[in-house]
C-alpha cells in the first residue's frame, strides 16, 4: 500500500527565514514520482516542484527545493525567505510509475504562516 | 492559457437531494481526474478519465456518485442523493499524457465545496 505522511499540521516561520516542511511516504513501487502542491486561502492547489525516485539530484525551483532521502523515505519541501505569501497549505503526493494507475497518494497536510 | 476550472465554487444541499459538479480541464488535456477531501482528511482519489473513458473508478465511494466525461473535454461529477458524508471539496485535475513510466503534473482546480445539510 502507498501513503504520504505529513507529521507537521501547523508551522510558523519569520519572514526571511528558511522552513522546512516533513514528507514520509511508504510504497513498494520501485519507481515513483513525489510532489508538492501549495493551497493559498483561495483554495486553487498550485504546482510547486517534482522529485522523480530515480533523479540523483534533488529537485529545485527558485525558492522551493525538495530534499530527497531515498533510504528514509522521506521528501521534505525547504522554502528558502520565506514571503507573507507563502502563507498556505502546503500538501505531500505521490504517484507510483510501476502499478499502472495514475492516482496520486496524498498527505493530512501543513498549514504554513509566515510571520511579519 | 486558462487552467482547470470548477463550477460552482460552493454548493449547500440538503440531504436527499442532487448536485451535479462540473470540471473544465486544461485545452488538451486527455487526463482528467476527481479527488475529494473532507475536513481535517487527506485529498483522496476518486477517478481518472482518459479522454471519455474510465481507467480508474477505483476511488468511487458508492454507486450515488456517477461521473460522465461526454466527448472527451468537460467532465461532470453527481451526487444522488446526497448524504451527509458527502461534504467535503471536490477537486478536478488534468494532465497531458506523457507516457508510460513517467509521471504526468497534475494541475488542480479551485474545487467545489459541496456542504450537505
Amino acid at each position: 500500500a502507498q501513503k504520504i505522511t505529513q507529521t507537521q499540521p501547523g508551522m510558523f516561520v519569520q519572514e526571511k527565514e528558511a522552513v522546512t516542511l516533513d514528507c514520509t511516504y511508504d510504497t513498494s513501487d520501485p519507481s515513483y514520482g513525489l510532489f508538492w502542491y501549495k493551497q493559498p486561502s483561495s483554495g486553487e492547489m498550485i504546482f510547486l516542484i517534482y522529485q522523480g525516485s530515480y533523479d540523483q539530484q534533488n529537485a529545485t525551483e527558485g525558492r522551493y527545493s525538495l530534499n530527497f532521502q531515498k533510504a528514509r523515505k522521506s521528501a521534505n519541501l525547504v522554502i528558502s525567505a520565506s514571503q507573507l505569501g507563502d502563507s498556505a497549505m502546503y500538501f505531500c503526493a505521490m504517484r507510483g510509475l510501476t502499478s499502472g494507475t495514475y492516482k496520486y497518494i496524498f498527505g493530512t497536510g501543513t498549514r504554513l504562516k509566515v510571520l511579519a | 492559457e486558462a487552467g482547470v476550472t470548477q463550477f460552482p465554487s460552493h454548493s449547500v444541499i440538503e440531504k436527499g437531494q442532487t448536485v451535479t459538479l462540473r470540471c473544465d480541464p486544461i485545452s488538451g488535456h486527455d487526463n482528467l481526474y476527481w479527488y475529494r477531501r473532507v475536513m481535517g482528511k487527506e485529498i483522496k482519489f476518486l477517478l481518472h478519465f482518459v479522454k471519455e473513458s474510465k481507467q480508474d473508478e477505483s476511488g468511487m465511494p458508492n454507486n450515488r456518485f456517477l461521473a460522465e466525461r461526454t466527448g472527451g473535454t468537460y467532465s461532470t461529477l453527481k451526487v444522488q442523493p446526497a448524504e451527509l458524508e458527502d461534504s467535503g471539496v471536490y477537486f478536478c485535475a488534468s494532465s497531458q499524457y506523457v507516457g508510460t513510466g513517467v509521471p504526468d503534473t497534475q494541475y488542480f482546480g479551485p474545487g467545489t465545496r459541496l456542504t450537505v445539510l
